[in-house]
C-alpha cells in the first residue's frame, strides 16, 4: 500500500536550471497539494488540485508552475530555479470527505 | 500567512511524563487536526476535532478545542521515546472545505 510517492528524494540544482517534481497517489484522491517547509516553520501551501485538469495557487506559488493531467498525478516545476527555493517540498493528498491529509516523505532540494 | 501558532516551540520531558502542546488560531474553522512529523519524514495525521466538538481521544492522545478562545491543545499521556517529533496543528477555515493552514509546530524531545 504505498499510498503518496514523491520522486526524487533528493536533488542538487544550479541557480537557473529547471526540474519537475513527481507525486503519485494510489488512494483515489480527488484533491492533491504541493508544500514547502523551510526550517522552523510550517508547511506552505504552493498549488494545489481539486481533480483531474485542475490547479490553483496557493499561499507562495511565485516560481512555480503546476500540472495535474491524471487524477493520480501532481507534477511541480520549477522553471527557473533560485536559491530561495531551497526547500523540502511535501506532497499530499485528499478525499472529498474528511480532508485528511496523506503525505509523500518529502523531496529536499538544494539551488547553489 | 499562518493560522496557527504552537505553543510551546520546543518541549523535553522525561519519558512516562505527559506533554501538552498548544494552538491558537484567527479565524472560524470547520476543523482542526493535528499532525507529527518524525525527522526526516513526512507528516503524519494524528487526530481530527470538528468546531461542533470540544473534545477527542485516541489512544494516549487528547485533543481540545475550545472555538470561544479560538486555541487547540494536545495531551500526550505517558509518554514514550518514540513520541520524539515535531507536532502541527493545522485549521480548516470554513470557507474552504479542502485546505489546511499548518501551524509552525512545537518539537517534542522525549528522554529516555
Amino acid at each position: 500500500n504505498a499510498g503518496v510517492t514523491q520522486t526524487p528524494k533528493f536533488r542538487v540544482l544550479k541557480t537557473g536550471q529547471s526540474m519537475t517534481l513527481l507525486c503519485a497517489q494510489d488512494m483515489n484522491h480527488e484533491y492533491m497539494y504541493w508544500y514547502r517547509q523551510d526550517p522552523g516553520m510550517g508547511l506552505r501551501l504552493i498549488h494545489y488540485s481539486v481533480g483531474e485538469g485542475t490547479t490553483a495557487k496557493g499561499e507562495v506559488p511565485d516560481g512555480y508552475n503546476v500540472s495535474r493531467l491524471k487524477k493520480q498525478n501532481f507534477l511541480l516545476g520549477l522553471e527557473s530555479a533560485a536559491p530561495s527555493q531551497t526547500s523540502v517540498y511535501f506532497c499530499a493528498s485528499s478525499s472529498l470527505e474528511g480532508n485528511i491529509q496523506y503525505f509523500g516523505a518529502g523531496t529536499r532540494l538544494s539551488v547553489l | 500567512s499562518q493560522q496557527g501558532e504552537e505553543d510551546p516551540q520546543a518541549l523535553s520531558i522525561q519519558e512516562g511524563e505527559n506533554a501538552t502542546m498548544n494552538c491558537s488560531y484567527k479565524t472560524s474553522i470547520n476543523n482542526l487536526q493535528w499532525y507529527r512529523q518524525n525527522s526526516g519524514r513526512g507528516l503524519v495525521h494524528l487526530i481530527l476535532i470538528r468546531s461542533n466538538e470540544r473534545e477527542k481521544h485516541s489512544g494516549r492522545l487528547r485533543v481540545t478545542l475550545d472555538t470561544s478562545k479560538k486555541s487547540s491543545s494536545l495531551l500526550i499521556t505517558a509518554s514514550r521515546a518514540a513520541d520524539t517529533a515535531s507536532y502541527f496543528c493545522a485549521t480548516v477555515r470554513g470557507d474552504s472545505s479542502y485546505k489546511l493552514i499548518f501551524g509552525s509546530g512545537t518539537r517534542l524531545l522525549v528522554r529516555p
